[in-house]
């Protein structure tokens, strides 16, 4: 499958545990993009990243989210402390330049319990 | 106010119905793409559009730009059951890559 690879599909962590979102690149893709999906609300944009660097983490809380894409393995979504209000759906997208379309994995959904 | 409007919200149509989607930017957009969701699935690119005016087809699904650049359609000739779920479209209005999301059409097409 040279898709985008996310995992795991599914998570489930009580509050004030943490939570790691691992990403796997379409081959060729270097830069990665992460939004979240509340319910019933659209896809927002929370980080993008190149290996190795931040560009922009606009839409990241300030608080207890980080981002990382190292020079070797996936990218890393870290929520630390989660709260009720952190479950969600968390995609990650990949594209081969920043004007190239970007390609979606099928998303890890979290709960908080 | 939501930057980018899709419109309708939900559609049921009988097979072999055509059938269009809309999306409304309140702002400039400078890249539009659509992709389709099934529920609890990931994003399958459809296609991108950059030019005001620009046209693309793919199979029986046709997507414009509007020479204004402030609103997408998406069209689709004789439906058939596969083309049932959620069609958002994602838009760059400036930075070249932070996409901006309506919140979706969920199209039914019934047999």
């Amino acid at each position: 499958n040279a898709g985008v690879m996310q995992n795991p599909r599914h998570l489930v962590r009580r509050r004030g545990q943490e939570a790691r979102l691992r990403c796997s690149p379409m081959k060729g893709h270097s830069h990665v993009y992460w939004y979240r999906q509340l319910p019933e609300e659209g896809l927002k944009f929370m980080v993008y990243l190149q290996k190795e660097n931040i560009i922009d983490e606009s839409g990241m809380p300030k608080e207890r989210f980080s981002a990382e894409f190292p020079k070797e393995g996936p990218s890393i979504l870290r929520i630390q402390q989660v709260v009720r209000g952190d479950s969600a759906a968390y995609f990650c997208a990949t594209s081969a330049g920043r004007d190239q379309p970007q390609h979606f994995g099928d998303g890890t959904r979290l709960s908080i319990l | 106010s939501q930057e980018l409007e899709q419109s309708p919200q939900s559609l049921i149509v009988q097979e072999g119905k055509n059938l269009t989607i809309n999306c409304t930017s309140s702002k400039t957009l400078y890249g539009l793409y659509w992709y389709k969701q099934k529920y609890g699935e990931g994003l399958i690119f459809l296609m991108m559009l950059q030019k005001g005016g620009e046209e693309k087809s793919h199979e029986k699904i046709t997507a414009k730009l509007d020479e204004k650049k402030q609103q997408s359609s998406l069209h689709i000739t004789a439906s058939q059951p596969s083309h049932a779920g959620i069609y958002l479209c994602g838009a760059d209005v400036g930075s070249n890559y932070k996409l901006t999301f309506g919140k979706g059409t969920l199209l039914t097409v019934n047999p």
